[in-house]
This record gives C-alpha cells, sequence and structure tokens, in this order.
C-alpha cells in the first residue's frame, strides 16, 4: 500500500534551517508528482511547493518563495523541503502528498493538485 | 487567487442526522475542480469527493458532493460515530496556484 512517511522536523530558532524528508513506498515514486502542504496550529490547510515527477520543474507559495526549496531523489524514493531563513509564521504540521499526476498518450505530464495520499506529517517548530 | 469560505463554521449533529456543509468560490473556476477532505484529530487529511461529485476510492455512499461554479455542497446523508471531523474543500486546476477553505467542523451535539 502506499506510504508517505515524514521525518526531520523539530524545533529551531528564527533565521534558522531545517531539512524535512519524505520516504515514499508501495508505488512508482517516479512516476508522480509530489508536494509538501502544511498546517499551521488550528489553521486551515496551506499549499507551500510541488516538484514534478522528474524534478525538472518546480512551484513555491509566495509565502516560501526564496527560502525553501524542495527537491527529490528517485533512486531513494524520497522527497525534501529545505527550509531556510525559518521564520515564527512557519511553524506547521508539515504534510507530503501524492498528486494524481499522468502522463497522457503522448507522454506529456500533467500535475493535477489533487492530493490522493498524505503522509502523517512532521511538526517545525520556529521560535526563540 | 480564488478564495474558498466555508460554511458554517461548526456544525453540531447527532448520529444518524443529516449534514450539509457549504463551500463557497470568490470566482467560478474550470471544470468544477473542487475537492473535499476529511480531517480527524492528529491525522492527515483523507481525500473523500474529487470533480465536486466523485467518490474517492472507499469512501461509503453516505457522502456526496454537488455544485458548480461558484457554490458547491458536502452531504453526509446519515452522521456515524466516525464522521465526527473537519471537512475541507479545495480548489485545484489553477495551477500552480490553488487554495483551501478553512474548514467546517462537524460535531456531535
Amino acid at each position: 500500500q502506499v506510504q508517505l512517511v515524514e521525518s526531520g522536523g523539530g524545533v529551531v530558532q528564527p533565521g534558522g534551517s531545517l531539512r524535512l524528508s519524505c520516504a515514499a513506498s508501495g508505488f512508482t515514486f517516479r512516476s508522480y508528482g509530489l508536494h509538501w502542504v502544511r498546517q499551521a496550529p488550528g489553521k486551515r490547510l496551506e499549499w507551500v511547493a510541488v516538484v514534478w515527477y522528474d524534478g525538472s520543474k518546480k512551484y513555491y507559495a509566495d509565502s516560501v518563495k526564496g527560502r525553501f526549496t524542495i527537491s527529490r531523489d528517485n533512486s531513494k524514493n524520497t522527497l525534501y523541503l529545505q527550509m531556510n531563513s525559518l521564520r515564527v509564521e512557519d511553524t506547521a504540521v508539515y504534510y507530503c502528498a501524492r498528486d494524481t499526476s499522468y502522463f497522457d498518450s503522448s507522454g506529456r505530464f500533467y500535475v493535477t493538485e489533487l492530493f490522493d495520499y498524505w503522509g502523517q506529517g512532521t511538526l517545525v517548530t520556529v521560535s526563540s | 487567487e480564488i478564495v474558498l469560505t466555508q460554511s458554517p463554521g461548526t456544525l453540531s449533529l447527532s448520529p444518524g442526522e443529516r449534514a450539509t456543509l457549504s463551500c463557497r468560490a470568490s470566482q467560478s473556476f474550470s471544470n468544477n475542480y473542487l475537492a473535499w477532505y476529511q480531517q480527524k484529530p492528529g491525522q492527515a487529511p483523507r481525500l473523500f469527493i474529487y470533480g465536486a461529485s466523485s467518490r474517492a476510492a472507499g469512501i461509503p455512499d453516505r457522502f456526496s458532493g454537488s455544485g458548480s461554479e461558484t457554490d458547491f455542497t458536502l452531504t453526509i446523508s446519515r452522521l456515524e460515530p466516525e464522521d465526527f471531523a473537519v471537512y475541507y474543500c479545495q480548489q485545484y486546476g489553477s495551477s500552480p496556484l490553488f487554495t483551501f477553505g478553512p474548514g467546517t467542523r462537524v460535531d456531535i451535539k
């Protein structure tokens, strides 16, 4: 079965850095787009970033652009989120989520932005 | 950016009752790309409805979605104890920017 397991969360001071990982299993990792989505305590879900199946395209929410970097290692079935210049407002549970992405008959890849599997999340706390 | 609002914020009902949750968009979006997720405390969200009205795999038929353009509804025909949770709507298909609603909490009355 599909499994996504996040790790790497913790407590960090403002301005610090952290790298999150998401280990995947149970599906052909290299064929799917993957996202990071976060949820601050008591708040709504907020999309953070997406990476294409081969890492060729990446998009970010304005709130993290220039500070966070999404990447993937298809040889290790692992998704990453490098978070730099962390702010108090980045405090949240960070989820990795699989996109219901697909290839059309001509081999073109599409991301749907619909999430069919999620990890259990890892908590990032930015505090002095 | 499309802004989603959900109402009510909290719905207090008893098991066996019908629940009607609303999601309204600030502007219409393509192909009714509207999803509903359920989230229980300490758990990840789970996809329930996509394309406004299609149930995801394993979702019981007491859950139904409807609506179009800017007004969407999630209906739970008869609440079971496991249905008490927070439900989020999400619009998709406006790559790369898309949003979630603030959520509706369904509480046991």
